[in-house]
């Protein structure tokens, strides 16, 4: 497998509920971020949370992070249709700047 | 935060032929790097350049491949004799402030079909 997998590869849900999105990876972290795709479209920075932080909030998206498991989940809550777009981790290692993105997860938020 | 501008949003070529594409980063930012996204694939690592030089680079960016800022503004990416698997979205990409390992925020991409 590889670094930055997420779970699940496809999520659907009706608005006003919440979406959770795990990220998996494997080498040790200087950082970890989280990315919105919508179709086609660029990549939209959404969090960033640094290996020696364990939960980061911004606005509806909550972001943990637990290095011991090597594993972040990103929490979308009050989800909107708006919100429906491919979702990526995305780590940057302690060496280097390169982020490698994982495959991503596409949420589906349905009216 | 602003974002980098890229051009072209759309390049069409025929295979072996050249391509330039262009990232147009707002000044003071350091840190600069492309990556790529083959349709339905994940994002890839192509090379990130930092005062000048290219600072690391995947296995993927190989002797067809060439970064540069000819002019202290626009950031290229050339391609110099593309192949039918080019074909991908290509994105630049800045970094936040001066330090490395830092936020990395995204271009809109160049779509890059090769026929």
């Amino acid at each position: 497998s590889q670094q930055g997998e997420e779970d699940p590869q496809a999520l659907s849900i009706q608005e006003g509920e919440n979406a959770t999105m795990n990220c998996s990876y494997k080498t040790s972290i200087n950082n970890l971020q989280w990315y919105r795709q919508n179709s086609g479209r660029g990549l939209v920075h959404l969090i960033l949370i640094r290996s020696n932080e364990r939960e980061k909030h911004s606005g509806r998206l909550r972001v943990t992070l637990d290095t011991s498991k090597k594993s972040s989940s990103l929490l979308i809550t009050a989800s909107r249709a708006a919100d429906t777009a491919s979702y990526f981790c995305a780590t940057v290692e302690t060496s280097g700047s390169r982020l490698t993105f994982g495959e991503g997860t596409q949420l589906t938020v349905n009216p | 935060e602003p974002e980098v501008t890229q051009t072209p949003s759309h390049q069409v070529t025929q295979m072996g032929q050249e391509v330039i594409l262009r990232c147009v980063p707002i000044s003071n930012h350091l840190y600069f790097y492309w990556y790529r996204q083959i349709l339905g694939q994940k994002v890839e690592f192509l090379v990130s350049f930092y005062n000048n030089e290219i600072s690391e680079k995947s296995e993927i960016f190989d002797d067809q491949f060439s970064v540069e800022r000819p002019d202290g503004s626009n950031f290229t990416l050339k391609i110099r004799s593309t192949k039918l698997e080019d074909s991908a979205m290509y994105f630049c990409a800045r970094g936040k402030g001066l330090g490395v390992r830092d936020t990395q925020y995204f271009g809109p991409g160049t779509r890059l079909t090769v026929l």
